[in-house]
C-alpha cells in the first residue's frame, strides 16, 4: 500500500546511545515532517523538509538532526539520548502548494515508540 | 505558549448521539484548520479541514464549525458510532509554503454502544 513507512516501530536506547530513525514515502510528496507526541502535548514539530537537500528547525528541534538526501526519505537523528526524548515519532508527507497540503493534510507513517533509559 | 488548544481531554457519549469536540486557536494568522483522528498504534489520519473564509464544511456525518470572531472551532459527529471512538486532534496552518501544521493537545472520544 502506498504511504509512509516508519523504521523501526519500537526501540529501547540507553543514555547517551545515538540512533536514526527512518522515514520513506511513495506519494512524491514534496514535504516531509518530524512529529513527536508526549501525553497532554499533543503533536509537536521537531523538523521539517520542504524539498530534497533541504530542513529546517520546528518548534522542539533540540538534541535531533535531519537529512533529505532523497526525496523519498527523511531521517532523524539522535546523536545523544536523553530520557527526556521518549516519545513516540510520527513521520508524515504532504503535497507541496499550501491549498492541496490545507484541504487533504498530511499523509503520517505508524509511529516509532522510543524509550531511553 | 499553545496556539491551538482542546480544553476537554476526553468526551463520552453514547452510540446514535451526536459528538461535539471543540478547539480554541490565538493567532489570526492561521488560514487552515484541519481535524485528524487517531487509533492506538496507528498514525493520525486526515478527518476533515475548513477555510479560514468559511463557517462551515460538511462530509458525511462530519461538520466542522470556524467562529472566527471568537477563534473557536469545532467537529461535530452525527450519529456518533462506536468505531469513531478514537483521539481527534485539532490541527492549523499558516498562510504561506511551509506547509507546518500547529496541533492541539488532543481529545479522547469514547462512544458507548
Amino acid at each position: 500500500n502506498a504511504g509512509v513507512t516508519q523504521t523501526p516501530k519500537f526501540r529501547v536506547l540507553k543514555t547517551g546511545q545515538s540512533m536514526t530513525l527512518l522515514c520513506a514515502q511513495d506519494m512524491n510528496h514534496e514535504y516531509m515532517y518530524w512529529y513527536r507526541q508526549d501525553p497532554g502535548m499533543g503533536l509537536r514539530l521537531i523538523h521539517y523538509s520542504v524539498g530534497e537537500g533541504t530542513t529546517a528547525k520546528g518548534e522542539v528541534p533540540d538534541g535531533y538532526n535531519v537529512s533529505r538526501l532523497k526525496k523519498q526519505n527523511f531521517l532523524l537523528g539522535l546523536e545523544s539520548a536523553a530520557p527526556s526524548q521518549t516519545s513516540v515519532y510520527f513521520c508524515a508527507s504532504s503535497y507541496a502548494t499550501g491549498s492541496q497540503m490545507r484541504r487533504y493534510g498530511y499523509t503520517f507513517g505508524s509511529g516509532t515508540r522510543l524509550t531511553v533509559v | 505558549d499553545q496556539q491551538v488548544k482542546q480544553n476537554s481531554p476526553s468526551l463520552s457519549v453514547q452510540e446514535g448521539r451526536i459528538s461535539i469536540l471543540n478547539c480554541d486557536y490565538t493567532n489570526s494568522m492561521f488560514d487552515y484548520f484541519l481535524w485528524y483522528k487517531k487509533y492506538p498504534a496507528e498514525g493520525p489520519t486526515f478527518l476533515i479541514s475548513i477555510s479560514s473564509i468559511k463557517d462551515k464544511n460538511e462530509d458525511g456525518r462530519f461538520t466542522v464549525f470556524l467562529n472566527k470572531s471568537a477563534k473557536h472551532l469545532s467537529l461535530h459527529i452525527v450519529p456518533s458510532q462506536p468505531g469513531d471512538s478514537a483521539v481527534y486532534f485539532c490541527a492549523a496552518s499558516e498562510s504561506g509554503n511551509t506547509g507546518k501544521l500547529i496541533f492541539g493537545q488532543g481529545t479522547t472520544l469514547q462512544v458507548k454502544p
